[in-house]
């Protein structure tokens, strides 16, 4: 079964410091897409940052990065020089023809 | 671009009520999903429309739902009747391609909330 698992419920990171949120997933696939999405507080998903499983290079959106490591089926989001409005829930997921979605990471930013 | 909306935003029902949600999905989007997050768990699917058909209802999690999309334009998900682990956030999102690969645009969501 395609699983994903987000560790870390909660994380919290000061104002311009950078922070790491972790997210592993299980599947057979070799063909596949990982996205990170975002909520902030009483707002609407975003989308943050997409990797395609087949590129080697990892995705990059401005302060937002991720690490994807495919045979350690590893795909970890990177905020650079974090900012108040980085604070929301953040959700890892899978896609093959439908979203499998990790538990969340709540990130709180200190000023 | 408007982008996808999602009535109500909260609905509290008793036990045993019905209540129907309402998703309207990004203009010329034919892809229209519909997932569920129960508190502190994943965010799960419940199933995927491609205008008006049904194309994977797998995640509906028992005949107490009822999905449609007539017209291929809004779709609604009625819960009749509602039972206490219903509750949870159910969120509706919109994709143009008919390819997997394309992103998701979500709604805000609406929290349903049975007592």
């Amino acid at each position: 079964a395609q699983t994903v698992t987000q560790s870390q419920p909660e994380m919290s990171v000061q104002e311009a410091e950078t922070v790491t949120l972790s997210c592993t997933y299980d599947t057979s696939e070799s063909d596949y897409y990982l996205f990170w999405y975002k909520q902030p507080p009483s707002r609407q998903m975003i989308l943050v940052i997409r990797q395609e499983a087949y590129k080697q290079q990892n995705a990059t959106e401005n302060r937002f990065s991720v690490n994807f490591q495919k045979a350690a089926k590893s795909f970890s989001l990177k905020i650079s020089d974090s900012q108040l409005g980085d604070a929301a829930m953040y959700f890892c997921a899978y896609n093959t023809d439908k979203l499998i979605f990790g538990t969340g990471t709540r990130l709180q930013v200190f000023p | 671009e408007a982008g996808v909306t999602q009535f109500p935003s909260h609905s509290v029902i008793e036990k045993g009520q019905t209540v129907t949600l309402r998703c309207d999905p990004i203009s010329g989007h034919d892809n229209l999903y519909w997932y569920r997050r129960v508190m502190g768990k994943e965010i799960k699917f419940l199933l995927h429309f491609v205008k008006e058909s049904k194309q994977d209802e797998s995640g509906m999690p028992n005949n107490r739902f009822l999905a449609e999309r007539t017209g291929g334009t809004y779709s609604t998900l009625k819960v009749q009747p509602a039972e206490l682990e219903d509750s949870g956030v159910y969120f509706c999102a919109s994709s143009q391609a008919l390819v997997w690969t394309d992103t998701q645009y979500f709604g805000p969501g609406t929290r349903l909330t049975v007592l």
